[in-house]
């Protein structure tokens, strides 16, 4: 089964609010990937967490990594039409190889 | 530098027919892997490579075939196409331990089986 949840499934907001996306395992994750696919568009690397309690900014997105390695989140602060799409995150799980487990995804849509 | 280069970009095959969708990256990675993504089911790992000559399954490999015999292609097949593989498909790679790496997708294959 989905080894990695990600919640919401959707998320529509008015331009201006904060939006927030949470990836779960209920096993201990290795590290954590974000990626953002656009409409039509593929899946394109923004970030990675690594250490427990890793917290990283890019700007106006905020990235977290629980401090039991089994939950993370991405967080945009004041949304705007340019950040439209799928956010996706991406786990190596303990013992389960070389292989990189995607999250359902959280579709984002913004209205102006 | 053209990165993961996936063809075609469209497919529509009729049930029962046999294809191969091409992913070639010319970035020296050694990690490639191959994806399908449905509404609702995220990105689920077909089959992945961690060097040329060697291969391995992903989450749902029934149905599809790989081999690795250079570092750049990675060809996915399908024997014989059934409807449930109507999906859009993406090609990743990345360098050497390819979880702990920068994936890189390619744009993609809209692949319809009737």
């Amino acid at each position: 089964g989905q080894q990695v949840m990600q919640i919401p499934q959707y998320q529509h907001v008015q331009e201006g609010e904060d939006f927030t996306t949470y990836c779960n395992s209920s096993t201990t994750l290795s590290n954590i990937q974000w990626y953002k696919q656009r409409p039509g568009g593929h899946p394109v690397f923004l970030i990675q967490l690594v250490k427990s309690g890793e917290v990283k900014k890019q700007k106006r997105l905020t990235f977290q990594f629980g401090e039991a390695k089994k939950n993370s989140s991405l967080h945009i602060t004041a949304t705007q039409t340019t950040d439209v799409g799928t956010y996706f995150c991406a786990a190596k799980v303990y013992n389960q190889g070389g292989k990189l487990i995607f999250g359902q995804g959280t579709e984002l849509s913004v209205k102006p | 530098n053209a990165g993961v280069t996936q063809t075609p970009k469209f497919q529509v095959l009729k049930t029962g027919q046999s294809m191969t969708l091409q992913c070639a990256q010319d970035m020296n990675h050694e990690y490639m892997s191959w994806y399908r993504q449905d509404p609702g089911m995220g990105l689920r790992l077909i089959h992945y490579s961690v060097g040329a000559g060697i291969t391995d399954q992903g989450e749902v490999p029934n149905g599809y075939n790989v081999s690795r015999s250079t570092t750049e292609d990675f060809p996915l097949r399908l024997l014989s196409a059934a409807p449930s593989q109507t999906s859009v498909y993406f090609c990743a790679s990345s360098n050497s331990g390819g979880a702990y790496n920068i994936q890189y997708f390619g744009a993609g294959t809209r692949l319809s089986v009737l």
